[in-house]
This record gives structure tokens, sequence and C-alpha cells, in this order.
């Protein structure tokens, strides 16, 4: 079976500029999540999918970041515009049963985000 | 508040030593679940095990045990015989009954060298 997979792998930009990653969920998790990892720091919760809805998304730092799980599958997260800060590891995990934190979420490889 | 704390930012080992990597964690809530993920130079985070808050036994897999003590909110990890494959970055996480939001520790570097 095919673990959570994220793409690309490694995003390089310029301040101002877009990018959109994307998050394939092991197949049958209803729930998804995205993490962000900044300079070294702790890694970081962004938001909570459960299915196509927003379930939490108290971790999202400011609205230049959309979050969009449609259809219930892969999600993608937007940075627009991007900004140094936004620089880090975005990770990626899924789980399958929305257990009231009991439930182990797995995570993806992570894409590097790299803002110039 | 919940917290994690890894007070070991990098620890270093000849191959075939013990190590043990430490976790203390802060919650109020009385459910609450530890996760311990590692992170290979590859990237991803693997999960490793999750404890819930009623189930102190410790637990061995292999050359990995987990001592969990409720009385020092401590979820310690050790890794006995280390092997240059155990070279990677270890994260202690934690989170309630009531929120599927995890929250990690800063992670711990462990080298072991041959």
């Amino acid at each position: 079976e095919a673990g959570v997979t994220q793409f690309p792998s490694h995003s390089v930009i310029e301040k101002g500029q877009t990018v959109t990653l994307r998050c394939d969920p092991i197949s049958g998790h209803d729930n998804l999540y995205w993490y962000r990892r900044v300079m070294g720091k702790e890694i970081k919760f962004l938001l909570h999918f459960v299915k196509e809805s927003k379930q939490d998304e108290s971790g999202m730092p400011n609205n230049r970041f959309l979050a969009e799980r449609t259809g219930g599958t892969y999600s993608t997260l937007k940075v627009q515009p991007a900004e140094l800060e936004d620089s880090g590891v975005y990770f990626c995990a899924s789980s399958q049963v929305d257990g009231g934190g009991a439930d182990t979420q797995y995570f993806g490889p992570g894409t590097r985000l790299t803002v110039l | 508040a919940q917290k994690v704390t890894q007070a070991q930012t990098e620890i270093s080992v000849v191959e075939k030593e013990d190590v043990t990597l430490d976790c203390v964690y802060e919650t109020r809530d009385t459910t609450y679940y530890l996760f311990w993920y590692k992170q290979p130079p590859s990237g991803e985070l693997v999960f490793l095990i999750r404890r819930n808050s009623f189930d102190e036994q410790n637990e061995i897999s292999g050359r990995y045990s987990w001592n969990f003590q409720k009385s020092t909110s401590s979820f310690n990890f050790t890794i006995t015989a280390s092997q240059v494959v155990d070279s990677a970055v270890y994260f202690c996480a934690l989170n309630s009954y009531n929120t599927d939001k995890l929250i990690f520790g800063t992670g711990t570097r462990l080298q072991v060298f041959p």
C-alpha cells in the first residue's frame, strides 16, 4: 500500500511568487493534516481536513495560505504571495479514523520550500 | 497549554552503545496520547510508537524500548546496541482525546558512528 506522497519534494521561489504544494494521503484515509517545520524548530500543526471539510485550521499563519481538498482525496496548500519566513519543510499526514486523538497519523516525506 | 520538551538537541554515540532519548510533556488532560517518530536523512517521518495515558507498561520492540512514567511526565526512548542506521532525528509528540493536533518537541538528532 502506498504511503502519503507529496509533490514537489523541493521548491525554490522568489519572494512574492506563488507556490502550490500537493499531498496525496493514504488511500481510504478521511483525515488529512498539514504541518510545517521552520528553521529547525518544532513541527507545527497548520490544519486538519475530514474528507473535504476543514475541521481545524487554527494553525494557519495568515491569509496568504490557502488549503483545499476538493472531493476529499488529495489536498493542495497554496502560499500567495510567499514571504521569506515561509521557508521550511511542509509535511502532510493522514489517518484513517477520526478517533479524537487516538488515531495514528502517517506522514509524507515533506516538501522543502525555500523563499529567496 | 500542552508542550513537549526534548532537551537533548544532538547526541553522538559509537555503534553498539546504548542511548536514551528524553521526552518530557505537559498537559492538563487526563486522556492523552504520546508518540515517537523517526526522521531519517531521506526526510519522511516514520511512526514508531503510540501510547495512551492509561497504559504505563513499558514496551520493547527489538532494540527499541520505551519508558512511560506519568509521575514524571516522561516518555523516554532507548535504543540498545545502536547501529549506524539508527542515525536520524527523533521526535516526540503529544495529543489529547479531544483533538487530532499533534504537539511536537524540537527533536533530537542522533548520530551513530561506526
